[in-house]
C-alpha cells in the first residue's frame, strides 16, 4: 500500500520560498505508471491543482502558479519536492502532495498547512 | 485555466438520489475522459470516489456512479446516506497537459 508523507516549514515569511518535500513509501517512485503531483487547498476554500512530475522529471505546471513554482524527484531518496517561491499570504493553505496514475490522484498524503505571514 | 463549474450544494434525504454537475469546455472535461470525484470530508485529505468518467476504485460503494455528456461530467449518489455528507469535488485532464478542479459541491443529508 503505497504512502505518501509531507514535510516542512509551516510558516514561511512573505516574499520567501516555500519549500515541501514528500516521502513515499510501500513503493517506488521510479515507477513508470504513475505521476506524483502537488495540490493545495486554502482555509475554506477549494483543491487547485498546482504540478505534476513524471519520475523521468518530465513537469507539467498549473499555468496561473509556472512562473513560480519547482517540482523536482530526488530517486534515491524515494521523494519528491515542491518549491513555491515569492509566496504571499494568498498562499496560505493546506498542501498535499499526491500520487497520480490514469488521470485520478489515488493516494494523498494527510496534507500540511503553510501559513504565509510575517 | 478556469476552475470547473459545480453547484456550491446539493441536499437530500437518507435513501434519496442526487446528482452533482461539472461543466467545463471541449478543452477538458469534454475532450477527455480523464474525468474523476473526489470525496471530502472535513479534515481529510480527498478520496477517489470515480475515475475515468465512470469507473470506480475497488472497496467504493456502487451507490456512486459517474457519467458524461458533452461538457458536462455528472456523479450521481443513490440510496444516500449520513456518511456521504462531504464536499465532492470533480477533476478533469486538459488540453494543456494540466489538471483542473472543480469548483466543489457541499452535499447535505437532510
Amino acid at each position: 500500500q503505497l504512502q505518501l508523507q509531507e514535510s516542512g516549514p509551516g510558516l514561511v515569511k512573505p516574499s520567501e520560498t516555500l519549500s515541501l518535500t514528500c516521502i513515499v513509501s510501500g513503493g517506488s517512485i521510479s515507477s513508470s505508471d504513475h505521476f506524483w503531483g502537488w495540490i493545495r487547498q486554502p482555509p475554506g476554500k477549494g483543491l487547485e491543482w498546482i504540478g505534476n512530475i513524471y519520475y523521468s522529471g518530465s513537469t507539467y505546471y498549473n499555468p496561473s502558479l509556472k512562473s513560480r513554482v519547482t517540482i523536482s524527484v530526488d530517486r534515491s531518496k524515494n521523494q519528491f519536492s515542491l518549491e513555491l517561491s515569492s509566496v504571499t499570504p494568498a498562499d496560505t493553505a493546506v498542501y498535499y502532495c499526491a500520487n497520480y496514475a490514469w488521470g485520478r490522484a489515488d493516494y494523498w498524503g494527510q496534507g500540511t498547512l503553510v501559513t504565509v505571514s510575517s | 485555466q478556469s476552475a470547473l463549474t459545480q453547484p456550491a450544494s446539493v441536499s437530500g434525504s437518507p435513501g434519496q438520489s442526487i446528482t452533482i454537475s461539472c461543466t467545463g469546455t471541449s478543452s477538458d472535461v469534454g475532450g477527455y475522459n480523464y474525468v474523476s470525484w473526489y470525496q471530502q470530508h472535513p479534515g481529510k485529505a480527498p478520496k477517489v470516489m470515480i475515475y475515468g468518467v465512470s469507473n470506480r476504485p475497488s472497496g467504493v460503494s456502487n451507490r456512486f456512479s459517474g457519467s458524461k455528456s458533452g461538457n458536462t461530467a455528472s456523479l450521481t449518489i443513490s440510496g444516500l446516506q449520513a456518511e456521504d455528507e462531504a464536499d465532492y469535488y470533480c477533476s478533469s485532464y486538459t488540453s494543456s497537459t494540466t489538471y483542473v478542479f472543480g469548483t466543489g459541491t457541499k452535499v447535505t443529508v437532510l
